[in-house]
Parts: C-alpha cells; structure tokens; sequence
C-alpha cells in the first residue's frame, strides 16, 4: 500500500535551473495539493488540483506549475530556480473535500530542495 | 499577523505527563479543525478533526474547540516517548474547501 509517492527525497539545484517534482497517489483520491513548509513558517499551499484536468492556485503560487493529466499524478514545475524556493515541498491527496474524515490529507515523505 | 498562531515550543514533558497543545486563530470564519502529527523528515499525518465548538475524544487524544475565543486545543494523556514530535493544527473555512492554513506546528519532546 504506497500511499503518496514523491520522488526525487533531495536534490540541489543552481539558480535559473529548471526542475520537476513527481508526486503519485494509489489511492483513486480526487483532490491533490502541493504544500512547500519553510521552518517557523507552518505549511503553505502552493496548489491544489480537484479532479483531472482542473488545477487552482493557493495561497503561494508563483515560481512553480503544476498539470493533472490522470487521477493518480500531479507533478509540480518550479521554472528558473531562485533561492527563495529553497523549501521541504510536500504533496497530499485527499478522497474529497466535505466536513468529513474524506478530507483527511494523506502526505507523501517531501522532498529536500536547496537552490544554490 | 498571521491568521494561525501556534507557540513553536520545544514543549519538554516527562513520561505519562498531559502534553497541552494550541492554536489561536484571528478569522472568525473558520469552521473545520484538524491536528497533524509530524515524525522528524516523514510527511504529516492526521490526529483528530473536528468542525463543531466542545470536545472530541479518541483513545489518549481530546480536541477542544472554542470558536467563540477563536482557540483550539490537542491534549495528549499519558504520554509516551514515541509522542516526540511536531505537532501541527489546521483550518479552513466553510467555503475553503481542500484549502487548509496550517499552524507552524509545536515540537513536543516526551523524556522516559
């Protein structure tokens, strides 16, 4: 039962390089979400997916993209690396959204990254 | 200011002390509560919810909400070493759904 998959676990990269971070869910959830957790800083939601085909932003957007082609992958882009996205980025799933345990966010491990 | 405010700790207990956890909150609007249990370098992972003002009970854990002094609360019974963690809260809206703000979470340090 592998959950949240999220692969690379760390990687480094130099400034203006160009990198994406996978994310894979089993579990047929429908909503996805990239968290990125900075230290004193609580997780932030960068965005969150509904359903195949439908992505929105959160609450930190800019720098990165995302695309939801299946139910089960939505990878996140960071475009032009810039210090500032040095961060541990988590990615979740979620059954659905409903004042319920449905919306109990399963996480993956996160990934480590460092923009040098 | 912002709109989850959670003491960051480190919150040291001794072995089956109560640990006592919480978060204040500024937006009246917010009407579902969770708290996530975060293991050193591990993706969190969820503890209680709750959408409703009073207590809810499961095993060692009670979440208390006062949505009328906008506060939350996690306690812990009979705590355990391997209750070492960070402990973060989370909450939306009722119009927010899947958009959750997250506390910066309290780190908790059980000692034997």
């Amino acid at each position: 039962n592998a959950g949240v998959t999220q692969t690379p676990k760390f990687r480094i990269l130099k400034i203006g390089q160009s990198m994406t971070l996978q994310c894979t869910q089993d579990m047929n959830h429908n909503y996805m979400y990239w968290y990125r957790q900075d230290p004193g800083m609580g997780l932030k939601l960068i965005y969150y997916s509904v359903g195949a085909g439908i992505t929105d932003k959160g609450e930190v957007p800019n720098g990165y993209n995302v695309s939801r082609s299946t139910t089960e992958d939505f990878p996140l882009r960071l475009e032009l690396a810039a210090p500032s996205q040095t961060s541990v980025y988590f990615c979740a799933s979620s059954l659905q959204a409903s004042l319920s345990e449905d919306e109990k966010l399963f996480f993956g491990s996160g990934t480590q990254l460092s923009v040098l | 200011q912002k709109e989850v405010e959670q003491d960051p700790g480190p919150l040291s207990v001794p072995e089956g002390a109560i640990v006592s956890l919480n978060c204040t909150y500024s937006n009246s609007a917010f009407q579902y509560f969770m708290w996530y249990r975060q293991y050193s370098r591990k993706g969190p992972e969820l503890l209680m919810y709750t959408y409703s003002s009073g207590n809810k009970e499961d095993g060692r854990f009670t979440a208390q909400v006062d949505k009328s002094s906008k506060y939350i609360s996690l306690f812990i019974r009979d705590s355990q070493p391997s209750d070492s963690a960070t402990y973060l809260c989370a909450m939306r809206r009722a119009d927010s759904w899947g958009k959750f703000q997250f506390g910066a979470g309290t780190q908790v340090v059980v000692t034997p």
